[in-house]
């Protein structure tokens, strides 16, 4: 069975600060893993890495996969107060083809 | 764009009573999924449709029945709401299984059985 954690669970930083978020995963066959931003609603689609593609960057907001480590990081450098959500990690198996989820960490950015 | 929504936004069950989750994407997705979202718990996944006509179970599927009504619809129906069904339910659509581009999700319906 597909498994996906993330830490910290939870991470309270203030405006200016850079933030590391961690996954690593264990999946059959792995095929991605993909990175959500959750507000209030709705989770949105931030990146997607692959094997042909383990790093990704837009904005403030980056992200590497290390296959090696089973495992990837979010970075998010001069923190502002709308960075504050719940930060998704899922990975995608060949086998499996579904999103299995991490359970988030919530990132809350004080002025 | 619409996207993918979802009604109700927020429902209150008494334990026993049967209710169905409504879900409508416009972007000519095949597959969609249901998940529910509990603290510290992340999503799970309840069913899913890889496409029009078929369904499966995912990883907590016990409790609910759907239905892939046509392409654009995919309805939960919770037969004899459960305490333990207390959660956010969200929907999400992609091109196919194989996403390129990941999944896009609903606005969630708020679900308390009391």
């Amino acid at each position: 069975e597909d498994k996906v954690v993330q830490s910290p669970l939870s991470l309270v930083v203030h405006e200016g600060d850079t933030v590391t978020l961690n996954c690593s995963y264990e999946v059959t066959n792995f095929r991605s893993l993909l990175w959500y931003k959750q507000e209030k609603k709705a989770p949105t689609f931030l990146f997607m890495l692959t094997s042909s593609g383990i790093e990704k960057k837009s904005g403030r907001l980056s992200s590497i996969l290390d296959k090696k480590e089973l495992s990837s990081i979010l970075n998010i450098t001069a923190t502002q107060t709308g960075d504050s959500a719940i930060y998704l990690c899922a990975v995608e198996g060949t086998s499996g083809s579904r999103l299995t989820f991490g359970e988030g960490t919530q990132l809350t950015v004080n002025p | 764009n619409a996207g993918v929504t979802q009604t109700p936004k927020f429902q209150v069950l008494k334990t026993g009573q049967s209710m169905t989750l409504q879900c409508a994407q416009d972007m000519n997705h095949n597959s969609m999924y249901w998940y529910r979202q509990d603290p510290g718990m992340g999503l799970r996944l309840i069913y899913y449709s890889a496409s029009e006509g078929t369904t499966d179970k995912g990883e907590v599927p016990n409790g609910y029945n759907v239905s892939r009504l046509n392409k654009r619809e995919f309805s939960l129906r919770l037969e004899s709401a459960a305490p333990s069904q207390t959660s956010v339910y969200f929907c999400a659509s992609s091109v196919t299984l194989q996403h390129n581009y990941g999944y896009t999700f609903g606005s969630g319906t708020r679900l308390t059985v009391v």
